[in-house]
């Protein structure tokens, strides 16, 4: 079975510092792995995929196979980063399994 | 990008009723649509596929005779909650993949969420 692990209920940096959300994953299978954001009163959004190895908003996230993690970092946090963040897991039929979730608060 | 609508975004009812919770996928189409459940500062759980022309397929734990399933039209994801009681007091969000072949392909679209609170 997959399953998605976020060790961090909460996170709080200042605004500048930077920020690292940890996740790690199980699955036997090749993972296709995700960070989906939730700013206040919005919707889920997908904020980066691995397999694009894209930066977005000034994150990046790397999939490290040998230590199945796929963590999420920023050099510079901004006020606006505080939201809910997700890892998720696709195991290639699009069902998504998701972590515990990382609420990150950015203090100015 | 795809959008995805949901209707009610919240919902009061007695207990013993059924509510109906509507997933719509705007501007694409979705043969697949997926109901996810969040309990308060918690994750989301799968609780069901929504396959348009078939039977949903339900994860594991999830009462399908609870949680009726009914995926009408390309764009069209129902889910009815029946005979629900207090502890399905839940937000309940749907979901819906990008196009086959498209750069979304792999992007879940979610929904806006439906509070339901039974009484």
């Amino acid at each position: 079975a997959q399953r998605v692990t976020q060790p961090e209920k909460l996170l709080s940096v200042f605004k500048g510092a930077p920020v690292e959300l940890k996740c790690n994953y199980s699955y036997s299978g090749s993972p296709e792995l995700f960070w989906y954001v939730q700013y206040s009163r919005q919707r889920l959004q997908l904020l980066l995929r691995h397999i694009s190895r894209e930066s977005i908003k000034g994150f990046t996230a790397d999939l490290n196979k040998g230590e199945t993690s796929f963590h999420l970092k920023k050099p510079f946090a901004q006020e606006e980063d505080s939201a809910m963040y997700y890892c998720a897991l696709d195991t290639n039929d699009y069902k998504l399994s998701f972590g515990a979730g990382t609420t990150v608060t950015v203090r100015a | 990008g795809a959008v995805v609508s949901q209707h009610p975004s919240r919902v009061i009812c007695k207990s013993g009723t059924s509510v109906k919770i509507e997933c719509r996928s705007l501007d694409f189409q979705a043969t697949t649509m997926f109901w996810y459940r969040q309990f308060p500062k918690q994750s989301l759980m799968l609780m069901a596929t929504s396959n348009e022309g078939s039977k949903a397929t339900y994860e594991q734990g999830v009462e399908k005779d609870k949680f009726l399933i009914n995926h009408a039209s390309l764009t069209l994801s129902t889910l009815t909650v029946t005979s629900a009681h207090p502890e399905d007091s839940s937000f309940y969000i749907c979901s819906a993949p990008g196009l086959a072949g498209d750069i979304s392909a792999n992007e879940q679209f979610f929904g806006p969420g439906t509070r339901l609170t039974v009484l």
